[in-house]
């Protein structure tokens, strides 16, 4: 499929375990940036990378890890998913990071941990 | 820091209501303001965006005009519909950052009776 996908779009976890949230986009896009949302406090950066191997910390990266290795995908990781990573986590992306270019989003993944 | 002020919602209104969405901004520079949509069950999609002082986005009938001097972004429209029931999301990304990073407002919920 064409466009920017995410998986699982739902996960039940408990605490202590490892999690990965996959992002895939179709577009070559060169930036990747992951949110978390939450009532309240909308959409937080996790973290964002500019290419292959290039990524950096958002407003809220603790307990989550990113990798990325291909262009096209930038999983993130929850090493010991905790209670408060309980959100909907969206993937984005674009295809510069300066001017107006348009971030697209994913459909998102909602993730419990119980 | 940078931060977004929205609006607490839910908004509720009937169809072919005025709706008014107030956005304002803190910045230490020159933003550009976007508004993005959330449709219920779906991630987020550009709505309209304004790059400088006095600019106005719209689209699909919504208008938001950029005032530097109030250090707001509102957004409005002249005659709702049912369809247009979403999260709306004020954001700022700063000109120049050149990894094009978004920083969302909370998030106003627009519900829109028949």
């Amino acid at each position: 499929d064409a466009g920017i996908t995410q998986s699982p779009r739902y996960k039940i976890t408990e605490t202590g375990r490892q999690v990965t949230l996959m992002c895939h986009q179709t577009w070559s896009h060169s930036y990747m940036f992951w949110y978390r949302q939450d009532l309240g406090h909308g959409l937080r950066l996790i973290y964002y990378s500019a290419a292959a191997d290039i990524t950096d910390k958002g407003e809220v990266p603790d307990g989550y890890v990113v990798s990325r290795s291909k262009t096209e995908n930038f999983p993130l990781t929850l090493e010991s998913a905790t209670r408060s990573q309980t959100s909907v986590y969206f993937c984005a992306s674009s295809d510069r990071g300066e001017g107006l270019h348009e971030q697209f989003f994913g459909p998102g993944t909602r993730l419990t941990v119980l | 820091g940078n931060s977004v002020t929205q609006m607490e919602g839910p908004v509720t209104l009937s169809e072919e209501a005025f709706l008014t969405i107030n956005c304002t901004y803190t910045a230490t520079g020159y933003p550009s303001l976007f508004w993005y949509v959330q449709y219920p069950g779906e991630g987020l999609q550009l709505l309209l965006k304004a790059t400088k002082a006095d600019d106005k986005g719209s689209n699909k009938g919504f208008e938001a005009t950029y005032r530097k001097e109030t250090t707001s972004f509102h957004l409005e429209k002249g005659s709702v519909q049912v369809s247009d029931s979403a999260v709306y999301f004020c954001a700022l990304r700063m000109t120049t950052d050149s990894w094009g990073k978004l920083q969302f407002g909370a998030g106003t919920q627009v519900v829109v009776t028949p």
